[in-house]
Formats: C-alpha cells, structure tokens, sequence
C-alpha cells in the first residue's frame, strides 16, 4: 500500500523559511516522479513543484520558482520542499504526491501539512 | 498556461440519479487529464487518469470521457458517500493546472 507521510508545517512570519518532508512507503521511491501540491484553506489545488525520480530535474510554476526548491533523498525515501521568502499567500496545506516513472501525474497523496504565513 | 475551466462551480443531486462534471482546456491537451474527489476534511484521491482510465479500486460508477480540449467525468448511481468537491487536472504541460473544482451535494 503506497503510504505518504508529510510533516514540518507550522506556523511561520513573513520572509521566513520552512522545510517539508515526506516520508514514502510501500512503493520503490526511486522509480517514480514526486510532486507538491497545494491548497489555501477553502480554495482549489495549485501544483507547487515536481522532481524526476533521480532528482536530475526540478519544475515550478512561476507562483513558486525561485523562492521553494524540491529535492528528494532516495537513500531514506524521502521528499522535501525547502520553502523560502514566505507570503501570506503561500498559506496552505501542502500534499505530497507519488507521480508516474515518467512524468507527473498525482497518481496517490499523502494526508497533508499545514503551512501558515501570518505575523 | 492551459486554463482548465470547470463547470458546473455546484450541484445538488439525488441518490440513484446520474450527474457529469465538465472540464474545457484552453488549448488541446490530448487525453492528459485527471480527474480528483476530495471527500471533506480528506486529501484529493484520484479517480481517473488519462482521461478515460479509473484507478485501482475506483468503482465504475466514475466515467471520465473527453479528448482535446472538452472533457466530463459522469457519476451514474449517485451515491450518499459521493459527496464532495472533484477537480479536473491536465498534465500534458507545465505549469500544470486544476480546474476550480465541482461541489457535488446530495439532496
């Protein structure tokens, strides 16, 4: 059964960082794409990042890019998301996904993290 | 970016009744899209992948059809636990993007 366990949210002041972590199981981590997603507390889903299953390649949407970085450790099957400058609006719940070896596609979610940004 | 625009934003349905979920891509995007439930208070699960594939373990209540830019998912039997928000997604290029999502409520 593929398990995907996400922790390191909390609450945290504008400009800060945060790093999230999802601990996976019940699949080989290794062969499979990973992605963060998100969603604003009474909002839709918004793709936050994707990593290929070697780490070799990372993408963002423009909301995101520069300011959080995924990166993955194969070794302990676990994702990461390093969350930096944060806004108010980067307030969410922050799910990690299990994707395709290939691409992504949010094949199985984990239960999710909640991120506040607020002074 | 590909706009996923979703209609209808709610809907209010009877059990045993059969409702669609529609989704229009600015730009064709082949048959790369998902489909989402998210129960309350319960993270997404997807439903169907490639437009017209169910996941494991997805009863086949749930018909995703659609190719280019018009897609629909079709519940037929509408069920009590069916209640919930369900979004579409197309995957086919990055930024990847959701569609504003469908509340279904059961009358």
């Amino acid at each position: 059964e593929v398990q995907l366990v996400e922790t390191g949210g909390g609450l945290v002041q504008p400009g800060r960082s945060l790093k999230l972590s999802c601990v996976a199981s019940g699949f080989t981590f290794n062969n499979y794409w990973m992605s963060w997603t998100r969603q604003a507390p009474g909002k839709g889903l918004e793709w936050v990042a994707s990593i290929t299953n070697s780490g070799g390649s990372t993408y963002y949407p423009d909301s995101v890019k520069g300011r959080f970085t995924i990166s993955r450790d194969n070794a302990q099957n676990t994702l990461y998301l390093q969350m930096n400058s944060l806004r108010s609006e980067d307030t969410a719940t922050y799910y990690c996904t299990r994707d395709a070896p290939d691409w992504s596609e949010m094949a199985y979610w984990g239960q999710g993290t909640l991120v506040t940004v607020s002074s | 970016d590909t706009v996923m625009t979703q209609s209808p934003a709610s809907m209010s349905t009877s059990v045993g009744e059969r409702v669609t979920v529609n989704c229009k891509a600015s730009q064709s995007v082949g048959t790369v899209v998902a489909w989402f439930q998210q129960k309350p208070g319960q993270s997404p699960k997807r439903l169907i992948y490639l437009a017209t594939n169910r996941h494991t373990g997805v009863p086949d209540r749930f018909t995703g059809s659609g190719f280019g830019r018009d897609f629909t998912l079709t519940i037929s039997n509408v069920e009590a636990e069916d209640l919930a928000v369900y979004y579409c997604l197309q995957y086919d290029s990055i930024p990847l993007t959701f569609g504003s999502g469908t509340k279904l409520e059961i009358k």
